[in-house]
């Protein structure tokens, strides 16, 4: 199938930071791409849809200005946690599809602390 | 948008026996219906999927039922194995948009 990489695997910082993560469609260019985080012991929650050349579509509840989506291309789309505090320590996974495809591909996700 | 229950939360089975888990959507217009089996700090695997327009689907040990007119699915898991034991995801969605996912299913197989 298809593959989703995301960079890095795990990232430590300290609170007020920025933090960057990269999403690649390696073998496919992928027009939407989605953000999810987890919590531990809880499901994926959808963050954002990424679309590429537009605007990002942020679900109910997430701080479009704290979580910056930028998808400039086909095969990348990147976010950013901005002013990043505890609070904000997860797991953030990406996905992307092709286009009106039903199957999704994850990436390994982004296990992120701030301390 | 699109809603997702699942049930149970967490399951404990002995090896052998199955295991059933069940979802519900919200959204008519779903037409994919995967489920996902996610081993600690890794990414979701599919395991097995399942299209608006079939019913049952089959893969070795693993079945998945939808029945549209009730919007609910449900995985089974035949015989199962301790390297069964992971958290399992329902999601649902409209090709092309975003995976809505249930709350997952911890399953505990002993042996």
């Amino acid at each position: 199938g298809a593959v989703v990489s995301q960079h890095p695997s795990r990232v430590i910082c300290k609170s007020g930071t920025s933090v960057k993560i990269e999403c690649r469609s390696l073998d496919f260019q992928a027009t939407t791409m989605f953000w999810y985080r987890q919590f531990p012991k809880q499901s994926l929650m959808l963050m954002a849809t990424s679309n590429e050349g537009s605007k990002a579509t942020y679900e109910q509840g997430v701080e479009k200005d704290k979580f910056l989506i930028n998808h400039a291309s086909l095969t990348l789309s990147t976010l950013t946690v901005t002013s990043a505090h505890p609070e904000d320590s997860s797991f953030y996974i990406c996905s992307a599809g092709l286009a009106l495809q039903e199957t999704q591909y994850f990436g390994p996700g982004t296990r992120l602390l701030v301390l | 948008g699109e809603n997702v229950e699942q049930h149970p939360s967490t399951l404990s089975v002995q090896e052998g026996d199955s295991a059933v888990i069940k979802c519900t959507y919200s959204d008519s217009a779903s037409n994919y219906f995967p489920w996902y089996k996610q081993e600690l700090g890794k990414r979701p695997q599919l395991i097995i999927d399942i299209r608006s327009n079939v019913g049952e689907k089959k893969d070795q040990r693993i079945a998945v039922t939808l029945n549209k007119t009730a919007k609910h699915f449900s995985l089974h898991i035949t015989e199962t194995q301790p390297e069964d034991s992971a958290v399992y995801f329902c999601a649902a969605h409209l090709a092309g948009t975003a995976l809505i996912f249930g709350k997952g299913t911890t399953l505990s197989v002993s042996s």
